[in-house]
């Protein structure tokens, strides 16, 4: 069974511009969050989207917003982008969510802001 | 709250054991035991569903202390391919899953 897909892997953007990222989680799976990994910071949640609802969110500005789709792929989006936006963008899904199942993740999408 | 993991980083040689705490403020209703390598996703190890409960992947078990808001993780006869960070995560009652900082374990030959 294939796992979960990100894409692109890698982008570079300059500040105040945007980017979308998406995730196609594994079939079957209603849920996928979203992580953002940095050095200094570890896995930082941004959101988790359960039947196309966002149904948790983290602590990040409202630059950061993501959907999901009716075929639970899930895409999030940053805008006016910062310098310190650059990161390690996961996602990961989970049959049914809740605190019960593990999460399969994704490889990632490795932004780079300039 | 992220809970805390303890060391931050710790150096091995083959065949040598250790133990990697994660601990938190807020009640936990589960615990989720990764391990990414570097360049890699984070692969999931195991889930500690109950307080008491102790599981185990081959050489590698972990143990939840519900009381104490605590588990840990044992690598025991550690080998070369046991070398990655490894990440506590603890979902709340909503799912939303919060991790540790990571420990980083590098095993020698």
């Amino acid at each position: 069974k294939a796992g979960v897909t990100q894409t692109p892997r890698y982008l570079i953007k300059t500040r105040g511009q945007q980017v979308t990222l998406s995730c196609s989680p594994i079939s079957g799976h209603r849920s996928v969050s979203w992580y953002q990994q940095t050095p200094g910071q570890g896995l930082q949640f941004l959101f988790e989207y359960f039947s196309e609802t966002q149904r948790n969110k983290g602590n990040f500005p409202g630059r950061f917003s993501g959907r999901q789709f009716s075929n639970s792929r899930s895409e999030m989006n940053v805008s006016t982008l910062e310098l310190g936006d650059s990161a390690l963008y996961l996602c990961a899904s989970n049959a049914l969510g809740g605190n019960t199942g593990e999460l399969f993740f994704g490889e990632g999408s490795r932004l780079t802001v300039l | 709250q992220q809970p805390v993991q303890s060391p931050q980083a710790v150096i091995l040689r083959e065949g040598e054991d250790a133990v990697i705490n994660c601990s938190s403020s807020k009640a936990l209703y589960s615990v989720h035991w990764y391990r990414q390598k570097h360049g890699e996703a984070p692969v999931f190890l195991m889930i500690l569903l109950k307080g008491g409960e102790q599981k185990g992947h081959e050489k590698i078990s972990a143990s939840f202390n519900e009381k104490k808001q605590q588990s840990s993780l044992y690598l025991t006869a550690s080998q070369l391919s046991y070398s990655g960070t490894y990440f506590c995560g603890t979902p709340d009652n909503a799912g939303k899953s919060t991790f540790g900082d990571g420990t980083t374990l590098t095993v020698k030959p």
